[in-house]
């Protein structure tokens, strides 16, 4: 089945600083890739997602990139905020579920 | 803006009890999922569901765990006797379809076994 590995676990920048989360994947079927953002006790809230036909995708000072070769994607952070942190979960979809990293810390350091 | 809710929020019960979490998926959507997720850990997959079918379920899924959707807004998830290890936060989730289509997350229950 899949399986999703996610880098590093933790991550401590200075606000204003860009954040760098990677995720790799195993099955080649999978086609969709969310990322989620969950803040203390509080359900996953997407925040990006990207699609296998897509390379890269932007939201403001979010940004996704895949690679369908290699099988990693990547989370870009720009102009980190405090309010930016939180753990970051990256999830691939082989078919009808969710497979999730297991996510990485993010503190943002005013 | 439509959001899943489930209830309780949080619940605890004995060891070889049967619990009933609850979760009312948003009204267009016609996927629908629990997940689990143990302190600090990562979010599990569980099962999907889908034309009250379970269309699939992970090893955690096994014999002690069952999914019904009894009316038209409800979608429960039973785990029939309970385990220490079961204490963890179950999440619903609903898509309007499958595949590469966002899963909108409940706020999870609570779950403590003792």
């Amino acid at each position: 089945g899949e399986n999703v590995e996610q880098h590093p676990s933790t991550l401590s920048v200075q606000e204003g600083d860009s954040a760098v989360i990677k995720c790799t994947y195993s099955d080649s079927a999978s086609n969709y890739f969310p990322w989620y953002k969950q803040e203390l006790g509080k359900r996953p809230q997407l925040i990006i997602d990207i699609r296998s036909n897509v390379g890269e995708k932007k939201d403001q000072r979010i940004a996704v990139t895949l690679n369908k070769t290699a099988k990693h994607f990547s989370l870009h952070i720009t102009e980190t905020q405090p309010e930016d942190s939180a753990v970051y979960f990256c999830a691939a979809s082989p078919n009808n579920k969710l497979i999730f990293g297991a996510g990485t810390r993010l503190a943002v350091h005013p | 803006e439509p959001e899943v809710t489930q209830t309780p929020s949080h619940q605890v019960t004995q060891m070889g009890q049967e619990v009933i979490l609850r979760c009312v998926p948003i009204s267009n959507h016609l996927y629908f999922y629990w997940y689990r997720q143990i302190l600090g850990q990562k979010v599990e997959f569980l099962v999907s569901f889908y034309n009250n079918e379970i269309s699939e379920k992970s090893e955690i899924f096994d014999d002690q765990f069952s999914v019904e959707r009894p009316d038209g807004s409800n979608f429960t998830l039973k785990i029939r006797s309970t385990k220490l290890e079961d204490s963890a936060m179950y999440f619903c989730a609903s898509s309007v379809r499958a595949g590469d289509n966002e899963q909108f997350f409940g706020p999870g229950t609570r779950l403590t076994v003792l």
